[in-house]
C-alpha cells in the first residue's frame, strides 16, 4: 500500500449505530487530520493530530470521536449520528517542521450516509 | 477569519482551450497555497504547491500564480482535455504556525471532446 488509505470506502448506518473510519498513512509523516466533505460546502477540518498528541479541534461534536494510536494510523469513531453527518470524511497526512505543515497528501475518503 | 473563494463555481469548454480558474482569500498572511484536484466521489489529488514567497509553480500543462498581497492565485490549465474534467480546490494554509488548511468550494470543470 502506498500513500494514505481509508476503510471503509462507503459506509452505511443507523442514528444508533457505532462504526469507525479507518486511515493508514505509508508516508512516514508525523501528522494526520480528519476533514468532513459535505455536498455544497468547502471541506471543513474537524481534528488535526502532530506525533500522536491531539492539536486542533475544530468544534467537532462529541459524536465524533478521533483516535491516534501512532504517527502512521487515525480513527474516527461514529455513535448516535444525525443524518446531517452524511458526508464524505476525508483524511490526510504531513509531515510538520520547524517552518510548520508541509503538503499534505489525501486519502480517497469515506462516502457515509446515516439513515 | 479567513475565507477562501473560488470563481466561477462550474465551467464548461471544448477540448483544446486554455482556461483559467480563480481563487481568492481574505487575510494575506498565509504560509503557502495548494491546487488541489477531485475526481467525482474520489479524495484530493495535489497538482500545485506555491510558497508564500513564491510567485508562482509550474506542473506540464498546468501553471499556478500567487499575488499573496492581493490575496489571489489562479491556475491555468492550457490546451485542455476531456480528462482534465474534474472539481479544482484551491487551500490556503494560515500562516506557518498553522497546520491545517482552509479550502474554498472548488470549481468544477466539464471538457468537451
Amino acid at each position: 500500500e502506498t500513500g494514505v488509505t481509508q476503510t471503509p470506502r462507503h459506509l452505511v448506518m443507523g442514528m444508533t449505530n457505532k462504526k469507525s473510519l479507518k486511515c493508514e498513512q505509508h508516508l512516514g509523516h508525523n501528522a494526520m487530520y480528519w476533514y468532513k466533505q459535505s455536498a455544497k460546502k468547502p471541506l471543513e477540518l474537524m481534528f488535526v493530530y502532530n506525533f500522536k498528541e491531539q492539536t486542533e479541534n475544530n468544534s467537532v461534536p462529541s459524536r465524533f470521536s478521533p483516535e491516534c494510536p501512532n504517527s502512521s494510523h487515525l480513527f474516527l469513531h461514529l455513535h448516535t449520528l444525525q443524518p446531517e453527518d452524511s458526508a464524505l470524511y476525508l483524511c490526510a497526512s504531513s509531515q510538520i517542521g520547524w517552518q510548520g505543515a508541509y503538503e499534505q497528501y489525501f486519502g480517497p475518503g469515506t462516502r457515509l450516509t446515516v439513515t | 477569519k479567513q475565507e477562501v473563494t473560488q470563481i466561477p463555481a462550474a465551467l464548461s469548454v471544448p477540448e483544446g482551450e486554455n482556461l483559467v480558474l480563480n481563487c481568492s482569500f481574505t487575510d494575506s498572511a498565509i504560509y503557502n497555497l495548494q491546487w488541489f484536484r477531485q475526481d467525482p466521489g474520489k479524495g484530493l489529488t495535489s497538482l500545485l504547491l506555491i510558497q508564500s514567497s513564491q510567485r508562482e509553480q509550474t506542473s506540464g500543462r498546468l501553471n499556478a500564480s500567487l499575488d499573496k498581497s492581493s490575496g489571489r492565485s489562479t491556475l491555468y490549465i492550457a490546451a485542455s482535455q476531456p480528462g482534465d474534467s474534474a472539481t479544482y480546490l484551491c487551500a490556503v494554509r494560515p500562516g506557518q504556525a498553522g497546520t491545517a488548511l482552509i479550502f474554498g468550494k472548488g470549481t468544477t470543470l466539464s471538457v468537451s471532446s
